[in-house]
């Protein structure tokens, strides 16, 4: 059972505008969530974490926003760059003995910055 | 520091087959976790291995197996190959794998082919 949705399989942005990807879950016991950025054939990159007693956490041109009473968190990124084009996936975890290790990953959203 | 690596990147099997993947994780990282992706099924959670002990699995056959060694190198081993093994293997490691705020940093995947 999915637990973690990202809704938007894809998402076009012009250079320079802001790119907002979406991400929602059903299991409100997470904890920490956390954004990755892949290309393809190689492995997901960290780009940035949020904990469950926050709600914003800037890193650069990043921004993770999380709001608990609808389950539902954010990514912005200021300004997109082409360098940015790329599968984005959200990821959540859990606190508790079983599930130690285990991410819970989004099915991504499929960036693509246009110059 | 350096990063999470993975050996071999590809490999070619053919069905019946059996396979040892291996993961190197970041100094002094003690938590390992495997995850696949497939087209269909996205990232998916194997296992996870701290200080030699198998703590989390994820729901996979038995046919998906792995050890961690003492200096936390890891190794996962899929036996009777079958076509839908074909996939990207990716390892992660993070200091301690406790899911309330511990990151996880990837390597770049084994791309596994089963013919």
């Amino acid at each position: 059972d999915q637990q973690v949705k990202q809704n938007s399989p894809s998402l076009s942005v012009q250079e320079g505008r802001i790119s907002i990807l979406n991400c929602d879950y059903t299991n409100s016991m997470f904890d920490y969530f956390l954004w990755y950025k892949k290309y393809p054939a190689e492995g997901p990159t960290f780009l940035i974490s949020i904990s469950s007693i926050k709600d914003k956490n800037e890193d650069g041109r990043f921004t993770v926003f999380l709001n608990k009473s609808a389950k539902h968190l954010s990514l912005h990124i200021v300004p997109s760059q082409p360098g940015d084009s790329a599968v984005y996936f959200c990821a959540a975890s859990l606190s508790s003995t079983d599930s130690w290790g285990k991410l819970q990953f989004g099915a991504g959203t499929q960036v693509v910055v246009t110059p | 520091k350096a990063g999470v690596t993975q050996t071999p990147r590809y490999l070619i099997k053919t069905r019946g087959q059996q396979v040892t993947l291996s993961c190197s994780p970041i100094s002094g990282h003690r938590s390992v976790s495997w995850y696949q992706q497939t087209p269909g099924q996205g990232l998916q959670f194997l296992f996870e291995y701290f200080s030699e002990t198998q703590r989390n699995k994820g729901n996979f056959p038995g046919r998906f197996s792995g050890r961690q060694f003492s200096n936390s190198r890891s190794e996962m081993n899929v036996s009777t190959l079958e076509l839908g093994d074909s996939a990207l293997y990716l390892c992660a490691s993070s200091s301690t794998g406790d899911g309330g705020a511990d990151t996880q940093y990837f390597g770049p995947g084994t791309r596994l082919t089963v013919l």
